[in-house]
Order: structure tokens, then C-alpha cells, then sequence
């Protein structure tokens, strides 16, 4: 596609609720991010995947918080029984080129969710 | 994560003006750098990019200049205009292309 599409835009769920997040990057991005960016704050890394392969997910706040690229194309973010500190909006990115140092992203307008 | 901040949280400029927005990264093994412009409702927008070998990059009215020395970077805007308010954020990338550490963000309000 022309850009990164997520879905959906805007989640409220119940506290303790399961909720799954989508991203569709640019096609034959290589390289897909999830970041989280909380109110005020600058996005925080949460996992990068390269293809399909998880390579880091280092940034995940807790065993709570799930992803996965299984054809190297589609992520989802799973949060499982969530929580009010995991309000944010949660931004997908993807790029093409690999390699160290020369990486620009290309955000999606990110995913709000609000846990009452 | 590592430290990246802005000195100004909140920069307002009159329209026609020129804009200069800081960071300061913690970080001396950082090098790669990149300032990205965040509109309300929208996912993080790339503007400019810099590597730690060059001090200045020049791009369309906007230029970064970094200076190791100090550990800081800046955006400047030339001419600023009504749709160049948003919040920008400058990421800091620790020799690790896939982690970018981003500041918290400096909203920039250009006055008509």
C-alpha cells in the first residue's frame, strides 16, 4: 500500500480484556517496529521484526504483550488482560532498507487504546 | 533507555520566522540521528536525517546541525509556516539500526 495502514484506529477496552492491534506496513518493507507512545511522551521501542523473525523484543513492558509477523508481512500486537497503564497509542512502523545506521522509518498514525 | 532530551518543551514563533529546536543525546556511541515532525492525530513524520561523520545537513528550509563535541543536535526552520506546527522529536540511534531511542518532543506553535 501508499503507506502504513493500523487498525484499528481507536480500542477502549475493559480492564483485564484482551485486545489485538494491527499493522499493515508498506509492501515489501522489510523491517517492521512497534513502538508505544504515551500521552505527552516520546514513542518508546517495544519489537522489531525482520521478515517474519522476531529479532528483538526488548522494549515489551511485561509477558502481557505479544506480537507476531508470521508471513513477514501483517503484525499484530496482542496485550492480554490489560491494564490502565497500558493506555497509549501504539505505532507500527516499517522500512525497506536493512543494515546498520541507515534506517528511516515510516510511521502509521498509530492505534489509541484507553483501558478504563 | 538512553537519555535524549529537549531543552524547550513548548517554542512559539511568529509565522515568517526562523525556528531552531534542541536535543541533547547522553549517548557519544550514537550515530545516526533523525527528526521527525508529529502532527495531532498522526504517526511520527521523517524530515531529516544526519550521520555522526557530518556536522550539518541541509535539506528543504529545514537543516540539522550536530555537534559531538557536546552531545547536542538541532533543527532549524527556515521561514516557518502555520503547517509547520506539530511536535518534533529527534531520535537517537545507538549503533543498532533496529532501536531508535526518541526524545519526549518540543511543540512548536507558529503564530499567523
Amino acid at each position: 500500500g501508499a503507506g502504513v495502514s493500523q487498525s484499528p484506529r481507536y480500542k477502549v477496552a475493559k480492564r483485564g480484556q484482551d485486545v489485538a492491534l494491527r499493522c499493515d506496513p508498506i509492501s515489501g518493507h522489510v523491517s517492521l517496529f512497534w513502538y508505544q507512545q504515551a500521552l505527552g511522551q516520546g514513542p518508546e521501542f517495544l519489537t522489531y521484526f525482520q521478515n517474519e523473525a522476531q529479532l528483538d523484543k526488548s522494549g515489551l513492558p511485561s509477558d502481557r504483550f505479544f506480537a507476531e509477523r508470521p508471513e513477514g508481512s501483517v503484525s499484530t500486537l496482542k496485550i492480554q488482560r490489560t491494564q490502565q497503564e497500558d493506555s497509549a497509542v501504539y505505532l507500527c512502523a516499517s522500512s525497506l532498507v536493512t543494515g546498520v545506521g541507515a534506517n528511516v522509518l515510516t510511521f502509521g498514525a498509530g492505534s489509541r487504546l484507553t483501558v478504563l | 533507555g538512553e537519555s535524549v532530551g529537549l531543552h524547550l518543551p513548548t517554542l512559539s514563533v511568529q509565522e515568517g520566522d526562523n525556528s531552531i529546536i534542541n536535543c541533547a543525546y547522553s549517548n557519544s556511541a550514537s550515530d545516526y540521528f533523525i527528526w521527525y515532525k508529529q502532527e495531532s492525530g498522526k504517526g511520527p513524520q521523517f524530515i531529516i536525517d544526519i550521520r555522526s561523520n557530518m556536522d550539518k545537513r541541509q535539506g528543504q528550509r529545514v537543516t540539522v546541525l550536530l555537534n559531538k563535541t557536546v552531545k547536542h543536535l538541532s533543527l532549524q526552520i527556515a521561514a516557518t509556516q502555520p503547517g509547520d506546527s506539530a511536535v518534533y522529536f529527534c531520535a537517537e540511534n545507538l549503533y543498532n539500526f533496529n532501536k531508535f531511542y526518541f526524545g519526549s518532543g518540543t511543540k512548536l506553535n507558529v503564530k499567523p
